[in-house]
Protein backbone atom coordinates (compact mmCIF):
# COMPACT_ATOMS: atom_id res chain seq x y z
CA UNK A 1 0.00 0.00 0.00
CA UNK A 2 1.42 3.84 -0.87
CA UNK A 3 2.17 5.64 2.11
CA UNK A 4 2.04 9.72 2.27
CA UNK A 5 4.20 11.57 4.72
CA UNK A 6 4.37 15.22 5.52
CA UNK A 7 7.18 16.87 7.27
CA UNK A 8 5.73 19.11 10.20
CA UNK A 9 2.37 18.92 11.51
CA UNK A 10 2.46 22.43 11.88
CA UNK A 11 3.60 25.50 9.77
CA UNK A 12 3.87 29.34 10.76
CA UNK A 13 4.13 31.98 8.61
CA UNK A 14 3.93 35.74 8.31
CA UNK A 15 1.35 37.12 5.89
CA UNK A 16 2.92 38.02 2.97
CA UNK A 17 5.93 35.18 3.09
CA UNK A 18 6.39 32.03 0.77
CA UNK A 19 4.54 29.23 2.06
CA UNK A 20 6.32 26.09 1.39
CA UNK A 21 4.45 22.55 2.52
CA UNK A 22 6.43 19.14 1.83
CA UNK A 23 5.09 16.14 1.18
CA UNK A 24 6.75 12.87 0.30
CA UNK A 25 5.31 9.30 -1.34
CA UNK A 26 6.51 5.61 -1.67
CA UNK A 27 6.02 4.13 -4.80
CA UNK A 28 7.86 3.10 -7.50
CA UNK A 29 5.68 3.96 -10.00
CA UNK A 30 4.70 7.35 -10.48
CA UNK A 31 0.98 7.51 -8.68
CA UNK A 32 -1.49 10.25 -8.88
CA UNK A 33 -1.46 12.87 -6.02
CA UNK A 34 -3.67 15.49 -4.61
CA UNK A 35 -3.26 18.23 -2.14
CA UNK A 36 -6.88 18.66 -0.38
CA UNK A 37 -7.12 22.23 2.11
CA UNK A 38 -9.53 21.80 5.25
CA UNK A 39 -11.01 24.79 6.56
CA UNK A 40 -12.40 24.79 10.26
CA UNK A 41 -15.26 22.29 10.52
CA UNK A 42 -15.64 21.90 6.89
CA UNK A 43 -14.58 19.15 4.86
CA UNK A 44 -11.74 18.67 2.75
CA UNK A 45 -11.64 20.54 -0.55
CA UNK A 46 -9.55 19.67 -3.64
CA UNK A 47 -6.66 22.46 -4.15
CA UNK A 48 -4.71 20.51 -7.08
CA UNK A 49 -3.55 17.25 -8.35
CA UNK A 50 -0.89 15.60 -10.43
CA UNK A 51 -1.88 12.96 -12.46
CA UNK A 52 1.46 12.70 -15.16
CA UNK A 53 1.08 15.57 -17.46
CA UNK A 54 3.27 19.02 -16.81
CA UNK A 55 5.60 18.37 -13.20
CA UNK A 56 4.36 21.94 -12.06
CA UNK A 57 0.79 22.04 -11.08
CA UNK A 58 -1.20 24.83 -10.71
CA UNK A 59 -4.42 25.01 -7.80
CA UNK A 60 -6.49 27.51 -6.58
CA UNK A 61 -6.03 29.99 -4.31
CA UNK A 62 -2.33 30.69 -5.82
CA UNK A 63 -0.79 27.23 -5.07
CA UNK A 64 1.14 24.98 -6.92
CA UNK A 65 2.78 22.19 -6.65
CA UNK A 66 5.95 20.35 -8.18
CA UNK A 67 6.16 16.91 -8.87
CA UNK A 68 9.74 15.53 -8.47
CA UNK A 69 10.15 12.01 -9.34
CA UNK A 70 13.65 11.79 -8.12
CA UNK A 71 12.91 12.80 -4.37
CA UNK A 72 9.46 11.23 -4.81
CA UNK A 73 8.35 14.55 -3.48
CA UNK A 74 5.24 16.56 -4.62
CA UNK A 75 5.92 19.82 -1.91
CA UNK A 76 2.96 22.86 -1.86
CA UNK A 77 4.03 26.51 -2.32
CA UNK A 78 2.31 29.24 -2.25
CA UNK A 79 4.35 32.65 -3.02
CA UNK A 80 3.03 35.28 -0.79
CA UNK A 81 0.87 33.50 2.10
CA UNK A 82 -2.73 35.53 2.94
CA UNK A 83 -4.61 35.44 6.60
CA UNK A 84 -7.32 33.76 4.25
CA UNK A 85 -5.28 30.20 3.63
CA UNK A 86 -4.88 29.19 7.55
CA UNK A 87 -5.98 25.86 7.64
CA UNK A 88 -5.32 22.36 7.12
CA UNK A 89 -3.75 20.71 4.55
CA UNK A 90 -3.79 17.27 3.37
CA UNK A 91 -1.29 15.26 1.04
CA UNK A 92 -2.72 12.31 -1.03
CA UNK A 93 -1.89 9.82 -3.27
CA UNK A 94 -4.22 7.62 -5.27
CA UNK A 95 -3.61 4.03 -5.61
CA UNK A 96 -6.04 1.63 -7.14
CA UNK A 97 -8.99 3.90 -6.53
CA UNK A 98 -8.16 4.46 -3.25
CA UNK A 99 -6.53 7.56 -1.39
CA UNK A 100 -3.76 7.55 0.95
CA UNK A 101 -3.73 10.55 3.14
CA UNK A 102 -0.79 11.88 4.97
CA UNK A 103 -1.07 13.19 8.31
CA UNK A 104 -1.77 16.82 7.66
CA UNK A 105 -0.21 20.29 8.09
CA UNK A 106 -1.63 23.07 9.96
CA UNK A 107 -0.52 26.17 8.47
CA UNK A 108 -0.75 29.51 10.40
CA UNK A 109 -0.32 33.11 9.35
CA UNK A 110 0.38 35.05 11.18
CA UNK A 111 -0.31 39.33 10.80
CA UNK B 1 -26.15 20.34 -6.88
CA UNK B 2 -25.71 19.77 -3.64
CA UNK B 3 -22.84 17.11 -3.70
CA UNK B 4 -22.68 15.21 -0.77
CA UNK B 5 -24.75 15.47 2.52
CA UNK B 6 -24.10 13.54 5.29
CA UNK B 7 -26.52 13.95 8.37
CA UNK B 8 -26.67 14.75 11.10
CA UNK B 9 -23.80 17.25 11.82
CA UNK B 10 -23.45 16.74 15.26
CA UNK B 11 -24.28 13.77 17.65
CA UNK B 12 -23.71 12.58 20.89
CA UNK B 13 -24.20 8.94 22.22
CA UNK B 14 -23.60 6.64 25.03
CA UNK B 15 -21.70 3.60 25.27
CA UNK B 16 -23.63 0.64 23.76
CA UNK B 17 -26.14 2.54 22.11
CA UNK B 18 -26.45 2.65 18.12
CA UNK B 19 -26.65 4.86 14.96
CA UNK B 20 -26.59 5.47 11.34
CA UNK B 21 -24.27 8.06 9.89
CA UNK B 22 -26.47 9.39 6.14
CA UNK B 23 -24.31 9.91 3.49
CA UNK B 24 -25.99 10.68 -0.21
CA UNK B 25 -24.36 12.06 -2.70
CA UNK B 26 -26.18 13.32 -6.34
CA UNK B 27 -23.15 13.33 -8.93
CA UNK B 28 -24.25 9.98 -9.89
CA UNK B 29 -20.35 8.64 -8.48
CA UNK B 30 -20.19 5.02 -8.67
CA UNK B 31 -17.09 5.10 -5.55
CA UNK B 32 -18.04 5.84 -2.72
CA UNK B 33 -15.53 6.07 0.90
CA UNK B 34 -16.06 6.49 4.71
CA UNK B 35 -13.54 8.00 6.49
CA UNK B 36 -12.75 8.63 10.26
CA UNK B 37 -10.55 11.69 10.75
CA UNK B 38 -8.78 11.99 14.42
CA UNK B 39 -6.46 15.03 15.12
CA UNK B 40 -2.70 14.59 14.19
CA UNK B 41 -3.42 11.08 12.55
CA UNK B 42 -5.38 11.98 9.60
CA UNK B 43 -8.02 10.91 7.12
CA UNK B 44 -8.40 6.88 7.94
CA UNK B 45 -10.08 4.96 5.29
CA UNK B 46 -13.31 2.77 7.42
CA UNK B 47 -15.35 1.62 4.44
CA UNK B 48 -15.63 1.72 0.60
CA UNK B 49 -17.45 0.87 -2.05
CA UNK B 50 -17.05 0.61 -5.67
CA UNK B 51 -20.77 0.30 -6.92
CA UNK B 52 -24.37 -0.63 -5.76
CA UNK B 53 -24.70 -3.67 -3.81
CA UNK B 54 -20.71 -3.89 -3.29
CA UNK B 55 -18.43 -2.94 -0.16
CA UNK B 56 -15.13 -3.43 1.55
CA UNK B 57 -13.18 -2.98 4.68
CA UNK B 58 -10.52 -0.44 4.93
CA UNK B 59 -7.89 0.39 7.20
CA UNK B 60 -10.04 0.56 9.96
CA UNK B 61 -13.63 -1.34 9.95
CA UNK B 62 -13.63 -3.10 13.43
CA UNK B 63 -16.98 -1.65 15.20
CA UNK B 64 -18.54 -0.47 11.96
CA UNK B 65 -21.28 -1.53 8.90
CA UNK B 66 -21.95 -0.52 5.79
CA UNK B 67 -24.12 -1.05 2.82
CA UNK B 68 -25.11 0.25 -0.64
CA UNK B 69 -28.39 -0.80 -2.00
CA UNK B 70 -28.50 2.30 -4.08
CA UNK B 71 -25.66 4.44 -5.79
CA UNK B 72 -26.77 7.75 -4.18
CA UNK B 73 -26.85 5.94 -0.36
CA UNK B 74 -23.80 4.56 1.61
CA UNK B 75 -25.06 4.60 4.74
CA UNK B 76 -22.37 4.07 8.05
CA UNK B 77 -23.73 1.93 11.08
CA UNK B 78 -22.42 1.81 14.38
CA UNK B 79 -24.03 -1.14 16.49
CA UNK B 80 -22.30 -0.71 20.06
CA UNK B 81 -20.87 2.77 20.30
CA UNK B 82 -17.28 2.99 22.39
CA UNK B 83 -15.60 6.29 23.30
CA UNK B 84 -12.72 5.32 21.18
CA UNK B 85 -15.27 5.39 17.97
CA UNK B 86 -15.27 9.42 19.51
CA UNK B 87 -14.13 11.00 16.07
CA UNK B 88 -15.54 13.16 12.93
CA UNK B 89 -16.20 10.64 10.03
CA UNK B 90 -16.47 11.87 6.35
CA UNK B 91 -18.02 10.44 3.77
CA UNK B 92 -16.58 10.63 0.00
CA UNK B 93 -17.24 9.93 -3.51
CA UNK B 94 -15.81 9.79 -6.56
CA UNK B 95 -16.30 8.61 -10.24
CA UNK B 96 -13.66 5.41 -10.54
CA UNK B 97 -11.27 6.57 -8.20
CA UNK B 98 -10.80 10.05 -8.91
CA UNK B 99 -10.88 13.53 -7.64
CA UNK B 100 -13.01 13.14 -4.16
CA UNK B 101 -15.78 14.88 -2.98
CA UNK B 102 -16.54 15.55 0.33
CA UNK B 103 -19.10 15.59 3.12
CA UNK B 104 -18.64 18.68 5.25
CA UNK B 105 -18.47 16.28 7.91
CA UNK B 106 -20.44 14.16 11.39
CA UNK B 107 -18.72 14.87 14.94
CA UNK B 108 -19.41 11.93 16.94
CA UNK B 109 -18.96 12.29 20.76
CA UNK B 110 -19.59 8.57 22.57
CA UNK B 111 -19.55 9.28 26.27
Amino acid sequence: AQSVTQLGSHVSVSEGALVLLRCNYSSSVPPYLFWYVQYPNQGLQLLLKYTSAATLVKGINGFEAEFKKSETSFHLTKPSAHMSDAAEYFCAVSEKGQFYFGTGTSLTVIP
Amino acid sequence: NAGVTQTPKFRILKIGQSMTLQCTQDMNHNYMYWYRQDPGMGLKLIYYSVGAGITDKGEVPNGYNVSRSTTEDFPLRLELAAPSQTSVYFCASSYSGGDYTFGSGTRLTVV
